[in-house]
């Protein structure tokens, strides 16, 4: 089974700040990765397909890179919704999928 | 638009059932997967398995092979989860989501409001 591994499991960062999580798999996945985000109490929302593509109606502050192995979520200046938990996902052996642990954003 | 409405909350005993259920509407229901995820009280994602309604095919994520069975019904857009021999550390929200193709790709994008599943002796 894949393995995603994400760092760093939390992160805390100010308003107008740029984070970037990452996303390490155990194998090569191409470019079959995809980003969630979920606030409390909501289901996951997809973000980013495809590892750098963004999803539909997704503001453009989020971006996604990353190829084979390794892969970063990056939101450039951070905004009041965008705290909540991040996960990766993989898709390389659709119709079983992974999940990372999530990162949590919090507020500084 | 597209619903995917989840059974209630349930109380069960330690080494008893659950199932839980996902009705679909406002999509067609038997051309891509539907997975069952679950998520622990502050805990991650995990995936249990999944179904192809239409052709009947059947992923389970090993750790809950033998444990987790996952059934659908064409005739009322529906997939079912069912986990057996439960424990307190299966005591999560099990969401049900639904692949869409998105850009060229397959993968979960609609998804049910959460089930909480408690296992309390």
């Amino acid at each position: 089974a894949i393995q995603l591994t994400q760092s760093p499991s939390s992160l805390s960062a100010p308003l107008g700040d740029r984070v970037t999580i990452t996303c390490r798999a155990s194998q090569d996945i191409s470019s079959n990765l995809a980003w969630y985000q979920q606030r409390p109490g909501k289901p996951p929302k997809l973000l980013i397909y495809d590892a750098s593509n963004l999803a539909s109606g997704v503001p453009s502050r989020f971006s996604g890179s990353g190829s084979g192995t390794d892969f970063t979520l990056t939101i450039s200046s951070l905004q009041p919704e965008d705290f909540a938990v991040y996960y990766c996902q993989q898709f390389n052996s659709y119709p079983v999928y992974s999940f990372g642990q999530g990162t949590r954003l919090e507020i500084k | 638009q597209v619903q995917l409405m989840q059974s209630g909350a349930e109380v069960k005993k330690p080494g008893s059932s659950v199932k839980v259920s996902c009705q679909v509407s406002g999509i067609t229901f038997s051309n891509f997967a539907i997975s069952w995820v679950r998520q622990a009280p502050g805990q991650g994602l995990e995936w249990l398995g999944g179904i192809i309604p239409s052709f009947g095919t059947l992923n389970y994520a090993q750790k809950f092979q033998g444990r987790v069975i996952i059934t659908a019904d064409e005739s009322t857009s529906s997939a079912y989860m069912e986990l057996n021999g439960l424990r307190s550390d299966d005591t999560a929200v099990y969401y049900c989501a639904r692949d869409h193709y998105t850009g060229g790709v397959v993968l979960p994008y609609f998804w049910g409001q959460g089930t909480l599943v408690t296992v309390s002796s």
